[in-house]
């Protein structure tokens, strides 16, 4: 069965330093792999997605995130945090023989300090 | 995203009442989603549809149906609302050329009394 883990209920960076935001998943065949970003009273807004290529992908607002096959990671990353940045922040999985559906993670919480 | 709306944005309703979201999208999108998020629990897909024709349940579609009817109009019902529906409620489309990146509404916030 597919699933999504993002360990973290909430992440505090400064601003201007580097953020991750953890996610790790299962699933069967390779991955369909996405992160989504979800602001206050507003729907999820996609940023990156890893099908296949380069394991760096990078993305929307200066987000990039590295697929680490041995590792079952997908973990999402910045150089520098903005405070604008704070939000939810959804992992999400789709196994290539997993059928059509998407997991998503129980999503993080990003709280960027001025 | 604007190209995805639903209404009503907001409601309140009483237990045992029968209840309606719509969902509409322009992108022209084959597929479309119904979930609910709660917090701490991220989103579960309630039921999704590929085409008109085609309408698939969910990981927790129990007390909830739904109808396809026509392209661009997804629509949930909650039959008999109970207050453990009480939740967000996200219509999504994609399509295999958007690279299966999904496209979500502003959702839907229901409550339950």
């Amino acid at each position: 069965a597919q699933s999504v883990a993002q360990p973290e209920d909430q992440v505090n960076v400064a601003e201007g330093n580097p953020l991750t935001v953890k996610c790790t998943y299962s699933v069967s065949g390779n991955p369909y792999l996405f992160w989504y970003v979800q602001y206050p009273n507003r729907g999820l807004q996609f940023l990156l997605k890893y099908i296949t290529g380069d394991n760096l992908v990078k993305g929307s607002y200066g987000f990039e995130a590295e697929f680490n096959k041995s590792q079952t990671s997908f973990h999402l990353k910045k150089p520098s945090a903005l405070v604008s940045d704070s939000a939810l922040y959804f992992c999400a999985v789709r196994g290539y023989t997993g059928g059509f559906k998407t997991i998503f993670g129980a999503g993080t919480r990003l709280f960027v300090k001025a | 995203d604007a190209d995805v709306t639903q209404t009503p944005r907001n409601r309140i309703t009483k237990t045992g009442k029968r209840i309606m979201l719509e969902c509409s999208q322009t992108k022209g999108h084959d597929r479309m989603y119904w979930y609910r998020q709660d917090p701490g629990l991220g989103l579960r897909l309630i039921y999704y549809s590929f085409d008109v024709k085609d309408i698939n349940k969910g990981e927790i579609s129990d007390g909830y149906s739904v109808s396809r009817q026509a392209q661009a109009k997804f629509s949930l019902s909650l039959e008999s609302a109970i207050p453990n529906q009480t939740a967000l409620y996200f219509c999504a489309t994609s399509d295999l050329t958007s690279g299966n990146e999904q496209f979500f509404g502003p959702g839907t916030r229901l409550t339950v009394l």
